[in-house]
């Protein structure tokens, strides 16, 4: 069985940008967790989706938005982008909210 | 709020026996799990506790005090392949919501020496 899979795994954007990220959970797995880590930090959490409805959100500003599918994918939306928002950006799926979480191979986002 | 602490680094010898501690302070907590995470990939699960007590999983093991905001994961015969970021996560419900908040900490780098 496919892993968590996301796309695309770099991009390059620049200050001002907007930028989509890509997320498609392990089969069977209806949550949908988003991620961002900064190098040497752990991963913080941005949303969490369950049956297509946003069930948590970190506190991240407005400028970045989610929605999950009804084929249970995601996608991460973030505005205007700042030099701050550089780090890789991690989807983790689980089967529920409290199951174990299973990452992706993560999106690398550099914003210059 | 949540608060993780765990140790910055730690280094061992190959063959060893090393114990990464984690301490936490949270409101509905839910959970608990380990993850390693080598250098530029994602993290990868390796266990998860949620009541008190001893979880072992060949030659990594977990353990966990509720009462004492407290966790250590336990890595026996240490191979090199073990050195790796280890990340704590504590998973807590939202208020209101059937949603569950994982909170990580910054990780503890081992490093295994031969």
């Amino acid at each position: 069985d496919a892993g968590v899979t996301q796309s695309p795994t770099h991009l390059i954007k620049t200050r001002g940008q907007h930028v989509t990220l890509r997320c498609s959970p392990i089969s069977g797995h209806k949550s949908v967790s988003w991620y961002q880590q900064v190098l040497g930090q752990g991963p913080q959490f941005i949303f969490q989706y369950y049956e297509k409805e946003e069930r948590g959100r970190g506190n991240f500003p407005d400028r970045f938005s989610a929605r999950q599918f009804p084929n249970y994918s995601s996608e991460l939306n973030v505005n205007a982008l700042l030099l701050g928002d550089s780090a890789l950006y991690l989807c983790a799926s689980s089967f529920d909210p409290y199951n174990e979480q299973f990452f992706g191979p993560g999106t690398r986002l550099t914003v210059l | 709020g949540q608060n993780i602490d765990q140790p910055t680094e730690m280094t061992a010898t190959e063959g060893a026996i090393v114990q990464i501690n984690c301490t936490y302070q949270t409101s509905g907590f839910n959970g608990l799990f380990w993850y390693q995470q080598h250098a530029g990939e994602a993290p990868t699960f390796l266990s998860y506790n949620v009541l008190d007590g001893l979880e072992e999983k060949g030659r990594f093991s977990s353990f966990l005090s509720r009462s004492k905001g407290y966790s250590y994961l336990l890595l026996k015969e240490l191979q090199m392949k073990d050195s790796a970021s280890y990340l704590c996560a504590v998973r807590s419900r939202f208020y209101n919501t059937n949603a569950g908040k994982s909170t990580f900490g910054d990780g503890t780098t081992l490093t295994v020496k031969p």
